[in-house]
C-alpha cells in the first residue's frame, strides 16, 4: 500500500540554524500539508500546497517557514532560523483532489533545537 | 476556533470492554476523520465520516456523526491491549482544506 515518507526521522540543530524537512507524498496525490505537534500537545496544521502554491496557511507558518515541491515527488518544509520553539515533531501529509478524501500522514520528523 | 474537542482526556478500561470517546467542534464541517496515535509515533486514519452521514463501521469502529449537535463519537469494541494509544478527532471545515485537531484521548487498555 503506498505511502507517505519523511526524511529524515530525527534531526538536531542549533538555534539560528536553517533546516529542511523533506516528505515524499503518495504519487497519485495532489494537495499536500505540513502540521506539527509540540510535544504533549495537539497536531496543529501549519500549511497546505495544492497546484504549486500554498492554499492555505496557519498563523505559526511566518516569514520563517516556506515550502516547496522542487520536483516531482519531494515536498520540503525549510525553516530558516531555527528557534527553541520550534522543537516538535512535524508530519507532512497529502490526499487526492476531493475534500472528501483521507489525508494520510508520514511517519514525522522530530525536530530538536538546542 | 473550529477546533474538535474530545471527551473525556483519559480513559482506562479492561481488555474486552467497550470504549467511547466523543469529539465536540464549532462550526460547521465538511468532513470528522478520526485518527490514533500511539506514543511518539506517526498518526494512523482510522475512519472518515462525511457531513450528510449519520454513522460508520470499520470492523471493531463504530462512529456517528450529529451535525445538529456539532459532535461525533467513536466506539471500539471488545478492546485489546494493542488498542492503547491517543485517539484524535479532526475536522475539515467547508471552507477550508486543513484538519483541524483535538486535544485527543488516551485510551490505555489493560489484559
Amino acid at each position: 500500500e503506498p505511502e507517505v515518507t519523511q526524511t529524515p526521522s530525527h534531526q538536531v540543530t542549533q538555534m539560528g540554524q536553517e533546516v529542511i524537512l523533506r516528505c515524499v507524498p503518495i504519487s497519485n496525490h495532489l494537495y499536500f500539508y505540513w502540521y506539527r505537534q509540540i510535544l504533549g500537545q495537539k497536531v496543529e496544521f501549519l500549511v497546505s500546497f495544492y497546484n504549486n502554491e500554498i492554499s492555505e496557511k496557519s498563523e505559526i507558518f511566518d516569514d520563517q517557514f516556506s515550502v516547496e515541491r522542487p520536483d516531482g515527488s519531494n515536498f520540503t518544509l525549510k525553516i530558516r532560523s531555527t528557534k527553541l520553539e520550534d522543537s516538535a515533531m512535524y508530519f507532512c501529509a497529502s490526499r487526492k483532489l476531493q475534500k472528501q478524501e483521507t489525508q494520510y500522514f508520514g511517519p514525522g520528523t522530530r525536530l530538536l533545537v538546542l | 476556533s473550529q477546533q474538535g474537542e474530545e471527551d473525556p482526556q483519559a480513559l482506562s478500561i479492561q481488555e474486552g470492554e467497550n470504549a467511547t470517546m466523543n469529539c465536540s467542534y464549532k462550526t460547521s464541517i465538511n468532513n470528522l476523520q478520526w485518527y490514533r496515535q500511539n506514543s511518539g509515533r506517526g498518526l494512523v486514519h482510522l475512519i472518515l465520516i462525511r457531513s450528510n452521514e449519520r454513522e460508520k463501521h470499520s470492523g471493531r469502529l463504530r462512529v456517528t456523526l450529529d451535525t445538529s449537535k456539532k459532535s461525533s463519537s467513536l466506539l471500539i469494541t471488545a478492546s485489546r491491549a494493542a488498542d492503547t494509544a491517543s485517539y484524535f478527532c479532526a475536522t475539515v471545515t467547508q471552507a477550508g482544506t486543513a484538519l483541524i485537531f483535538g486535544k485527543g484521548t488516551t485510551l490505555s487498555v489493560s489484559s
